[in-house]
This record gives C-alpha cells, sequence and structure tokens, in this order.
C-alpha cells in the first residue's frame, strides 16, 4: 500500500532533550517537506526536499533540522526542543515539486513540557 | 504571499443535503489546488487534485472546481452523510522565489452532518 509513515504518533517530552520524528514513503516520490499545524495558524511548512541531499527552509524552520540521505526517508530533528513546538506535526511527500498530488502521513502529535 | 481562505469556517447540515465549500486565493499563478479532509486527531486525506489547467474533478458524491483567474474553487458534495463529517481544507500549489512548491492551506470549513 501506497503510504507515507511517521513515528512516532504520540510524543511527550521534556525541554531541551532532542528528538526525532521519522517519516518514510514508499512512493519513490522526490519531493519531500514537513509541516506543523496550530490552531488558528493552520498549517506551515517547516522544511522541504526536492531530493536527496537537497534541504531548504520553508516559512517556519526556526529550531528544526533535516536530512535527506535516502530517497524514502526525511527526518526531523529538534536539537533542543521548547514549549512553543509543541504542535501536530505533518510529514508529506509527491513525485515531483509542485505538479503531483501530495500525500500526508497521519500525524506526530508532539508536547514539549 | 499566496493567501488561502475558506468560508464558511463550520457548517452543520441534515443528513441528505446537498452542499457547497468556498476556497479563495490571492495569487492565481498556481500549478494546482488539492482539496483534503481532515478527521479529529488524524491525518490529511486527499480528496481531489485539480490541475490548474482543469475546471473541474470528480470522485464519487464529491465535484470539486476551480476558476483559476478569479482565484476561486468550490467543492461540491452530494447527499451528504454523517460520515462526511470532518475538516476539509483547500491547498494551493505554487512556486514561491527560491523555487520551492509549497501547498499553501486555508484554516479550512468544519462540516457536521446530522442524521
Amino acid at each position: 500500500e501506497a503510504q507515507v509513515t511517521q513515528n512516532p504518533r504520540y510524543l511527550i517530552t521534556v525541554t531541551g532533550k532532542k528528538l526525532t520524528v521519522t517519516c518514510s514513503q514508499n512512493m519513490n516520490h522526490e519531493y519531500m517537506s514537513w509541516y506543523r499545524q496550530d490552531p488558528g495558524l493552520g498549517l506551515r511548512q517547516i522544511y522541504y526536499s526536492m531530493n536527496v541531499e537537497v534541504t531548504d527552509k520553508g516559512d517556519v524552520p526556526e529550531g528544526y533540522k533535516v536530512s535527506r540521505k535516502e530517497k524514502r526517508n526525511f527526518p526531523l530533528i529538534l536539537e533542543s526542543p521548547s514549549p512553543n513546538q509543541t504542535s501536530l506535526y505533518f510529514c508529506a511527500s509527491s513525485l515531483f515539486a509542485g505538479r503531483t498530488e501530495a500525500f500526508f502521513g497521519q500525524g506526530t502529535r508532539l508536547t514539549v513540557v | 504571499k499566496q493567501e488561502v481562505t475558506q468560508i464558511p469556517a463550520a457548517l452543520s447540515v441534515p443528513e441528505g443535503e446537498n452542499l457547497v465549500l468556498n476556497c479563495s486565493f490571492t495569487d492565481s499563478a498556481i500549478y494546482n489546488l488539492q482539496w483534503f479532509r481532515q478527521d479529529p486527531g488524524k491525518g490529511l486525506t486527499s480528496l481531489l487534485l485539480i490541475q490548474s489547467s482543469q475546471r473541474e474533478q470528480t470522485s464519487g458524491r464529491l465535484n470539486a472546481s476551480l476558476d483559476k483567474s478569479s482565484g476561486r474553487s468550490t467543492l461540491y458534495i452530494a447527499a451528504s452523510q454523517p460520515g462526511d463529517s470532518a475538516t476539509y481544507l483547500c491547498a494551493v500549489i505554487g512556486v514561491d522565489n527560491s523555487g520551492n512548491t509549497p501547498l499553501v492551506f486555508g484554516k479550512g470549513t468544519r462540516l457536521s452532518v446530522i442524521a
């Protein structure tokens, strides 16, 4: 089954403790990205990747890192999480940037205390 | 900068009614427009993708139209059912100054279909 898989689905952590949210797609998609969803603000792009080893900042990149060493994986790294990073996170992929359908993972609800 | 607006923010209808959800966007230079459904605490499920060269797309009881020149899209749901209750999100895809093609989302319409 074609899908985008995120892990974990739920995570509670403490301020400053490094964490990684994994994202994997099995559709051989080139374009992958991360979004966060917050009440009243909607979904905003954090980082994106056009292909392997090609990543760049989206609208709200502060406090996050990503890597794209393999085509299928695009982990989101929070080196020192803070409470303002409490949010619902989504990973998305599409075959090519722009013109093709985007598929989303099930989301990761992160709480930083 | 692209802005996407969805009206209404919330809608409650009795089962069986036909309904229309509206989406407007400020920059008509888009690649495509995609409608999603989001259930509480869940991910986004893609409903329909309309390419910029298309006027509409249909899938089952759903029909989405696109008028790029006026910056508008509508999602028509026929014969609504309680299982259609969810938040519906509209997203447009364009190109920003760096060549990125992010989805720019509206804040959604929360639909409740009452049995």
